[in-house]
């Protein structure tokens, strides 16, 4: 089964500062989703990435996606306190787009 | 109005109860989804139904049994609850679109078993 892994688990960092997460698979990635989710709350989707070297914008986040490392990056730009929560990557492990496997999630707080 | 409730948000009950968790959605997506997440250990898929007619168990459907109702409609039944379910449960619904399957989640029921 594809496993997601997640790096760093948790991260604090102070307010306009820039920071990146990273996911990476045990297997081909065919498709990588980000999901941010505050504490106890539902998963709010970010972006999605299809294709290998695809990057995606979405204010100050950014996305990219690397196929051949089987890997994922998220970047934050000038951090705000409204970026903080859980940030969660999920992969389509068949490349069939039945179901999708998440990673554990990386813990962001961002101070003043 | 949110495109898909969970209800209830919360629940306390007790081992060996009968628990319903219902999931609605407004977004006319086929696909629906039960997922419940623990500390440590992320998301994990429970059940997932592409139609009304099309039931799928997940990773961990044991002692877990859903029921899809209509298009819109995905329930979730503990039948006999045990302290090992306690966890935050979360529908979501998806739509196939270009090869890619987005999920989009409800709100999450926190239960609690004790």
């Amino acid at each position: 089964s594809q496993e997601l892994e997640q790096s760093p688990q948790s991260l604090i960092v102070q307010e306009g500062k820039n920071l990146t997460i990273n996911c990476t698979s045990s297997k081909t990635l065919y498709g990588l989703y980000w999901y941010k989710q505050k504490y106890g709350e539902g998963l709010i989707f970010l972006m999605m990435l299809q294709k290998g070297g695809e990057e995606k914008s979405h204010e100050k986040i950014t996305a990219k996606l690397d196929e051949k490392k089987q890997q994922s990056s998220l970047h934050i730009t000038a951090s705000q306190p409204s970026h903080a929560g859980i940030y969660l990557c999920g992969a389509d492990p068949t490349g069939t787009a039945s179901k999708l496997t998440f990673g554990t999630g990386t813990r962001l707080q961002v101070t003043l | 109005d949110a495109d898909v409730t969970q209800t209830p948000r919360n629940r306390i009950t007790k081992t060996g109860k009968r628990i319903m968790l219902e999931c609605s959605q407004t977004k006319g997506h086929d696909r629906m989804y039960w997922y419940r997440q623990d500390p440590g250990l992320g998301l994990r898929l429970i059940y997932y139904s592409f139609d009304v007619k099309d039931i799928n168990k997940g990773e961990i459907s044991d002692g877990y049994s859903v029921s899809r109702q209509a298009q819109a409609k995905f329930s979730l039944s503990l039948e006999s609850a045990i302290p090992n379910q306690t966890a935050l449960y979360f529908c979501a619904t998806s739509d196939l679109i270009r090869g890619m399957d987005t999920q989009y989640f409800g709100p999450g029921t926190r239960l609690t078993v004790l």
